[in-house]
């Protein structure tokens, strides 16, 4: 089982500010790897799929990057609507499908 | 536009069943990659499993031979029927679609407790 494993688990950001998640892979997903955020009461949406590539309607300063095991979400100009929990996943080696724990983003 | 609804949630006691639903709209269950995944309470997101366009099915080890995933193309829904319920089961339920592409569309959830 490929055991995802995400840092800081909590993201203290002021707004306008950049935030960077990072996602580590017990093994190489190659760019196998979703980004996924939810926020209080709603399921998660999809953000990043192919470690890099924006699922439609995100906007433009959410961006992925990585590849192997090491992964980064970077959110550009944090706005208040970002304060959520993001998840990474991966779906290079399954079963299982494997999610990380979460990064909890707060505003500063 | 897809759209998921999940229903079938409830309050069961431990060793009891229950089956999930989830209804698809704007998207063909016989074609899609069709998941469970799972969020206990205050805690991250866990596969349960998938049935892809084949029918192929697999299990977490944690709902193995006692989950059953199956498709009703007749009535696009994707179908979750638990067995041997377990307090570490309670969670809300998630229906999703998607793989390679990662799961793209998600239900609203259905929320399962297991509790006497």
């Amino acid at each position: 089982e490929i055991v995802m494993t995400q840092s800081p688990a909590t993201l203290s950001v002021s707004p306008g500010e950049r935030a960077t998640l990072s996602c580590w892979a017990s093994q190489s997903v190659s760019n196998n790897l979703a980004w996924y955020q939810q926020k209080p009461g709603q399921a998660p949406r999809l953000l990043i799929y192919g470690a890099s590539t924006r699922a439609t309607g995100i906007p433009a300063r959410f961006s992925g990057s990585g590849s192997g095991t090491e992964f980064t979400l970077t959110i550009n100009s944090l706005q208040s609507e970002d304060i959520a929990v993001y998840y990474c996943q991966q779906y290079d080696t399954w079963p299982p499908l494997t999610f990380g724990g979460g990064t909890k983003v707060e505003i500063k | 536009e897809v759209e998921l609804v999940e229903s079938g949630g409830g309050l069961v006691q431990p060793g009891g069943s229950l089956r999930l639903s989830c209804a698809v709209s704007g998207a063909t269950v016989r074609s899609d990659y069709m998941s469970w995944v799972r969020q206990a309470p205050g805690k991250g997101l866990e596969w349960v499993s998938i049935v892809y366009s084949s029918g192929g099915t697999y299990y977490a080890d944690s709902v193995k031979d006692r989950f059953s995933i199956f498709r009703d193309t007749s009535k696009n829904t994707v179908n979750l029927q638990m067995n041997s319920l377990r307090a570490e089961d309670t969670a809300v339920y998630y229906c999703a679609r998607g793989l390679i592409r990662g799961f793209d569309y998600w239900g609203q959830g259905a929320l399962v407790t297991v509790s006497s």
